[in-house]
């Protein structure tokens, strides 16, 4: 099956630090890539799409000055958490999928404890 | 209308039993229609998934089984593990439209 890895797998920051988070698709091309959010026993949440070389799209109340994506290659797309506060403290995955194709895969996911 | 619901939320079941999880949902443009299987502290995983031109599907252990015109469809996991113990997401989206609805998950505990 298509791999997708998250770099880092867990990450501590302080308050007001910014926060870089990577998605690779290993094995395929993704023209799309997806990030998440999931709180405790919850279910996923939507953060926003982006599609290789173009602007990200946000869901309903995603501030997208706080969460800057870019997805500059057909296998990398980074999640940058900028001026983090510990309300921003969650698990976020991301998931990518190939032209064409409807199925999502998802990276194993990174901690952020902002302290 | 986006909307999966998703039942139980919770689900208690012995070794060899058969796991059923449930989904219903509102859009008819919906035409695919995934599992993922989710181990805690990991990100989730594909497991099955089925179109609407079939009722049934099958990969091993899990079957899943679809009523287009109730627009239900189930996650049945035969002869249940303990290691099949893990949350359990139905997803729904179309074709075209990457973007997928998550059901609010299951969470699937198999006592020995």
């Amino acid at each position: 099956g298509a791999v997708v890895s998250q770099h880092p797998s867990w990450v501590i920051c302080k308050s007001g630090t910014s926060v870089k988070i990577e998605c690779r698709s290993l094995d395929f091309q993704a023209t799309t890539m997806f990030w998440y959010r999931q709180f405790p026993k919850q279910s996923l949440m939507l953060m926003a799409t982006s599609n290789e070389g173009s602007k990200a799209t946000y869901e309903q109340g995603v501030e997208k000055d706080k969460f800057l994506i870019n997805h500059a290659s057909l296998t990398l797309s980074t999640l940058t958490v900028t001026s983090a506060h510990p309300e921003d403290s969650s698990f976020y995955i991301c998931s990518a999928a190939g032209q064409g194709t409807d199925t999502q895969y998802f990276g194993p996911g990174t901690r952020l404890t902002v302290l | 209308q986006q909307q999966v619901k998703q039942s139980p939320q919770s689900l208690i079941v012995q070794k060899g039993g058969i796991s059923i999880i449930n989904c219903a949902y509102e859009n008819t443009a919906f035409d695919y229609f995934p599992w993922y299987q989710q181990f805690p502290g990991k990100g989730p995983a594909l497991l099955i998934a089925i179109r609407p031109d079939v009722s049934e599907k099958k990969e091993g252990r899990f079957t899943i089984s679809f009523n287009k015109s109730a627009k239900q469809f189930s996650l049945h996991i035969m002869d249940s593990q303990p290691g099949d113990s893990a949350t359990y997401f139905c997803a729904a989206s179309y074709r075209g439209y990457q973007k997928v609805t998550f059901g609010t998950g299951t969470k699937l505990q198999v006592i020995p």
